[in-house]
């Protein structure tokens, strides 16, 4: 089956740093989807990206996916102690079943 | 829009027990998925759904689980009996349309002792 992995795991950063997550795939997805789930939270949706190459900006973050569609990263720039929380993509492959990354956990030190 | 919303938030049962959880999408979505997270295993798909008719319940552990969906606006999770592996967050979500974003539910937080 697809697999989806994601790095690192658990990122820990003083508040202005910037932050990278990184999502993998082994096979060619459709379309990546990022989530973010606060602490005791359920995952909410970010942004949706179908095209190779698409990049997209949501304020201080910045999504990409690659030229083969088969990775994508979600870069924070400046992070706030807002951003807390854990960062999931969730990979479609066309068969509408999503498959999540692990996650990456985001601390912000004060 | 109330979102989506699950019932009970938290569930804390004997091994053994039968387990029942409940979602009510949101209105005019087309499908509904059941997730459990674990720290250890993340988020994974038991069964989704779409227009009530289950369509892929290969995520579903073994048979001491099931789900159905008797109408557009309902679905319920069963887990019988239950066993403290199955101690977990188990997440209902729903979505118009194929690829689209998916509503999580809050979700409810299963302890089975």
């Amino acid at each position: 089956g697809q697999q989806v992995m994601q790095i690192p795991q658990y990122q820990h950063v003083q508040e202005g740093e910037d932050f990278t997550t990184y999502c993998n795939s082994s096979t060619t997805l459709s379309n990546i989807q990022w989530y973010k789930q606060r602490p005791g939270g359920h995952p909410v949706f970010l942004i949706q990206l179908v095209k190779s190459g698409e990049v997209k900006k949501q304020k201080r973050l910045t999504f990409q996916f690659g030229e083969a569609k088969k990775n994508s990263s979600l870069h924070i720039t400046a992070t706030q102690t807002t951003d807390v929380g854990t960062y999931f993509c969730a990979a479609g492959a066309g068969s509408y079943q999503l498959t999540f990354g692990k996650g990456t956990k985001l601390s912000v030190i004060p | 829009d109330a979102g989506v919303i699950q019932s009970p938030r938290h569930e804390v049962t004997e091994m053994g027990q039968e387990v029942t959880l409940r979602c009510k999408p949101i209105s005019g979505h087309d499908y509904l998925f059941w997730y459990r997270q674990t720290m250890m295993r993340g988020l994974e798909l038991l069964i989704y759904f779409n227009n009530n008719v289950p369509i892929d319940d290969s995520g579903m552990p073994e048979d001491r689980f099931s789900a159905k969906m008797p109408n557009a606006s309902f679905s319920t999770l069963k887990i019988q009996p239950s066993e403290p592996r199955d101690s977990a967050v188990y997440f209902c979500a729903s979505s118009f349309g194929t690829d689209s974003p998916l509503h999580f539910g809050n979700g409810t937080r299963l302890t089975v002792t």
